[in-house]
């Protein structure tokens, strides 16, 4: 089973933080991912990456910024933390852009923004 | 990007009713997938129906689309308590890479 790891399950932060958000996946998938979740308003894509090295901006990127240097390690990167950032985040992977994309979530990041 | 709107936000039946959600959107789709999310987890994914099909069924699920309504349908039958859970659309546009959720039906089945 392709298995999509978040690091931190629960994360309590301050406002001005520097926060890191690390998703691995274990299947060589290409595309990966990074949603926000919150009552309401469903997931909202933040950023996605299609390659190593490539990424392309969802609906909501500003405040957040990523990494991708290893085809598994996705990571988001919240650079000066805001309590408006406090949300469930949902890592994704799927394995290329050109199919059906059907996703593969970890389970979720919940950051708390003080 | 367009956004499905799922409808109804919330949804509660007994053990062994059916369950239908729908969802509709706005502009072409390449194809329609359903997620399923159980309490704080990440989501599930449930089935794939593309835009040239019209139903698919898998156990006791049941996905109709209809590109001329813009709309399709989860129907889960033989509803059970394990079937609680937040069920999601999620829209792949054609010529987009990333798929967009709707903001899901909150399902509740009592036993």
């Amino acid at each position: 089973d392709v298995k999509v790891t978040q690091s931190s399950r629960y994360l309590v932060k301050r406002t001005g933080e520097k926060v890191f958000l690390e998703c691995v996946q274990d299947m060589d998938h290409e595309n990966m991912f990074w949603y926000r979740q919150d009552p309401g308003l469903g997931l909202r894509l933040i950023y996605f990456s299609y390659d190593v090295k490539m990424k392309e901006k969802g609906d909501i990127p500003e405040g957040y910024s990523v990494s991708r240097e290893k085809k598994e390690r996705f990571s988001l990167i919240l650079e000066s933390a805001s309590t408006n950032q406090t949300s469930m985040y949902l890592c994704a992977s799927s394995p290329n852009t050109a199919g059906a994309n059907v996703l593969t979530f970890g389970a979720g990041s919940r950051l708390t923004v003080l | 990007s367009q956004q499905g709107e799922e409808d109804p936000q919330a949804l509660s039946i007994q053990e062994g009713e059916n369950a239908t959600m729908n969802c509709s959107y706005k502009t072409s789709i390449n194809n329609l997938q359903w997620y399923r999310q159980n309490s704080g987890r990440g989501l599930v994914h449930l089935i794939l129906i593309r835009s040239n099909e019209r139903e698919k069924h898998s156990g006791r699920l049941r996905v109709t689309l209809d590109t001329s309504k813009k709309s399709s349908s989860l129907l889960i039958t033989a509803s059970r308590a394990a079937d609680t859970a937040s069920y999601f659309c999620a829209l792949r546009d054609t010529g987009r890479r990333a798929l967009t959720f709707g903001s899901g039906t909150r399902l509740q089945v009592q036993p």
